[in-house]
């Protein structure tokens, strides 16, 4: 299995929900990241989990919260989201932790906020 | 606080005709990556290339580094319709242990 999913692929939430992203790979890889991209813009990351252990959190505002409940599997639970955070929400993997260089990203979630 | 900057932001090409786009950085690099996206859809690694390479292809890609100038070039030769989609450099900084994209570039070939 060489590829990163992502669940659900679309989204549409209101200001008041609770809803929670997923992101799945199997390549036995050991660094997971959250990036979010607007439209027409580059990636922005957000968070890094390498070894299970959040090592980088980019001053993400805390209605966004992430979870790794093991190597193959990150979460991104989401809480009184505001319309400014619309944007598709990108999964990514690399082999060795931080020190790797390549990232594998999955298909990403449309997030609507409304 | 952004690293990667793309000229030119969009390029729209005839079928077979190359195309050339290029990415600036500011700081000292590990290396540089380029990635390709589809409309809407996750980033496809393309290549990398390292600080102390200066040029490598892959297929008909071909990239460029100038750490002096802090500036990389992507070509696409005898493009095709499938490569229409939006292509993103990276560099990655061992100083934040985190992989920066740049504004990228969108590209239409036009069948």
């Amino acid at each position: 299995d060489t590829e990163v999913t992502q669940t659900p692929k679309h989204l549409v939430m209101g200001m008041t929900n609770k809803k929670s992203l997923k992101c799945e790979q199997h390549m036995g890889h050991r660094a997971m990241y959250w990036y979010k991209q607007k439209a027409k813009k580059p990636p922005e990351l957000m968070f890094v989990y390498s070894y299970e252990k959040l090592s980088i959190n980019e001053s993400v505002p805390s209605r966004f919260s992430p979870e790794c409940p093991n190597s193959s599997l990150l979460n991104l639970h989401l809480h009184a989201l505001q319309p400014e955070d619309s944007a598709l929400y990108l999964c990514a993997s690399s082999p060795e932790g931080q020190l790797s260089y390549e990232q594998y990203f999955g298909p990403g979630t449309r997030l609507t906020v409304t | 606080s952004q690293q990667g900057e793309e000229d030119p932001q969009a390029l729209s090409i005839q079928e077979g005709e190359n195309a050339t786009m290029n990415c600036s950085y500011k700081t000292s690099i590990n290396n540089l990556q380029w990635y390709r996206q589809n409309s809407g859809r996750g980033l496809v690694h393309l290549i990398l290339i390292r600080s102390n390479e200066r040029e490598k292809h892959s297929g008909r890609l071909r990239v460029t580094l100038d750490t002096s100038k802090k500036s990389s070039s992507l070509l696409i030769t005898a493009s095709r319709a499938a490569d229409t989609a939006s292509y993103f450099c990276a560099v990655w900084m061992d100083s934040s242990y985190k992989l920066i994209f740049g504004s990228g570039t969108r590209l239409l070939v036009r069948p």
